[in-house]
């Protein structure tokens, strides 16, 4: 299994609270990305990142910031978390990105807004 | 807007079935096809994938094949078993691309 982990693994938190997801690989992959799912809608990227302090953004980045100060660590924060923001989201590695690439996911994070 | 179209949503199928699953696009630059395989509890993992330049790829009991005029791929399971009930999602990236855009899932359950 590629190394990456994820967490926390579960979180309940409030509407209006800032919560940070943290995404960590042992792998030394170049492409690091932030994906939700939900029910409907399959895997949403939310951002990725090309390397330390490269980000950009995907189709689903209203509400969600991202950090990359070191290549093993992909941060996702939600300033102010809202309820459609409840989703399990996923972190993925990737050493050559979207050309010929696998992705390789972690475990996943479940987020809960009440 | 969805990049890439996934049929059916869900799926049952008797065991040693044939359970298709289909996909469609729209972006012609997409020039690489995998299907993610993601059981409950678990991060997706890739199951196969091709390239527009085949129409074809076999591994195993699972195929893909594609046909590029009508912009569509589809994943077959041959001989379908229970341990394959899973969620199946599809997904393309672009040729130096960094993104992959993945259809909506497909949720498949094998019935002894």
């Amino acid at each position: 299994d590629a190394g990456i982990t994820q967490s926390p693994r579960h979180k309940v938190t409030e509407t209006g609270t800032p919560v940070t997801l943290r995404c960590h690989q042992t792998e030394n992959h170049r492409y690091m990305y932030w994906y939700r799912q939900d029910p409907g809608h399959g895997l949403r990227l939310i951002h990725y990142s090309y390397g330390v302090k490269d980000t950009d953004k995907g189709e689903v980045s209203d509400g969600y910031s991202v950090s990359r100060s070191k290549t093993e660590d992909f941060l996702l924060t939600l300033e102010s978390a809202t309820s459609s923001q409840t989703s399990v989201y996923f972190c993925a590695i990737s050493g050559v990105g979207g050309d010929t690439g696998e992705l390789f996911f972690g475990e996943g994070s479940r987020l809960t807004v009440l | 807007q969805q990049q890439v179209k996934q049929s059916p949503q869900s799926l049952i199928v008797q065991k040693g079935g044939i359970s298709i699953i289909n996909c469609a696009y729209e972006n012609t630059a997409f020039d690489y096809f995998p299907w993610y395989q993601q059981f409950p509890g678990k991060g997706p993992a890739l199951l196969i994938a091709i390239r527009p330049d085949v129409s074809e790829k076999k591994e195993g009991r699972f195929t893909i094949s594609f046909n590029k005029s009508a912009k569509q791929f589809s994943l077959h399971i041959m001989d379908s078993q229970p341990g394959d009930s899973a969620t199946y999602f599809c997904a393309a990236s672009m040729k130096g691309g960094n993104q992959f855009y993945f259809g909506t899932g497909t949720s498949l359950t094998v019935i002894p």
